[in-house]
């Protein structure tokens, strides 16, 4: 079935290098796509955006960049701060099919002081 | 920064007794949502809410669960007769939709769902 995954389950990053987390779907019709953030006890929080005519969005020290050709999706952040640390899932839409988002596994941030 | 909030944020809940999770969603939004997470696993959809009316819902989402806006602010489900593999932490979600289509559905912090 459809699914959407993530590469690494884990990220150790050093404070003030540069972090990517990786994404893969396979929906080839997802059309949407959400990078949230979760910290402990917390619900998934928004982070940025991007629509599927686009291949590059940046916001605040964060970058989405998709590749429809190979269907994967990633989220670089610029100079990782310990507030960084969180679990970080990806989550794709087909707009045609409804409203759903179908998360990925998440992946691990943990920044290193 | 208007937000979400679910109320409680733990329930302990006795297997085959009716539960209530409430959420408010932010107030100008007219889409809402149910997710769930078992611990370990993946946010998976249950149930989304358009204009009074359920508009789509996962396998998941059974005869044993119903959702309600009983007023102009608040949004529930209710799972009718609790079983073990229930608990999980259940997160309602709200967009709005007059903005277009594909916008991002802000969360609650959820609530944790125990089930004895």
């Amino acid at each position: 079935g459809e699914s959407v995954g993530l590469h690494l389950p884990t990220l150790s990053v050093q404070e003030g290098d540069n972090s990517i987390i990786n994404c893969a779907y396979s929906n080839s019709a997802s059309d949407y796509f959400i990078w949230y953030k979760q910290e402990s006890g917390k619900g998934p929080q928004f982070i940025i955006d991007i629509r599927s005519n686009m291949d590059k969005r940046q916001g605040q020290r964060v970058t989405v960049l998709l590749n429809k050709t190979v269907k994967h999706l990633s989220l670089q952040i610029a100079a990782t701060q310990p507030g960084d640390s969180a679990v970080y899932f990806c989550a794709e839409n087909e707009w045609a099919a409804g409203n759903k988002l179908t998360f990925g596994g998440g992946t691990r941030v943990l920044v290193k002081p | 920064e208007p937000e979400v909030t679910q109320t409680p944020s733990h329930q302990v809940t006795q297997m085959g007794q009716e539960v209530i999770l409430r959420c408010v969603p932010i107030s100008n939004h007219l889409y809402f949502y149910w997710y769930r997470q078992i611990l370990g696993q993946k946010v998976e959809f249950l149930v989304s809410f358009y204009n009074n009316e359920i508009s789509e819902k996962s396998e998941i989402f059974d005869d044993q669960f119903s959702v309600e806006r009983p007023d102009g602010s608040n949004f529930t489900l209710k799972i009718r007769s609790t079983k073990l593999e229930d608990s999980a932490m259940y997160f309602c979600a709200s967009s709005d939709p007059g903005q277009g289509r594909n916008q991002p559905q802000h969360f609650g912090d959820g609530t944790r769902l125990s089930i004895l």
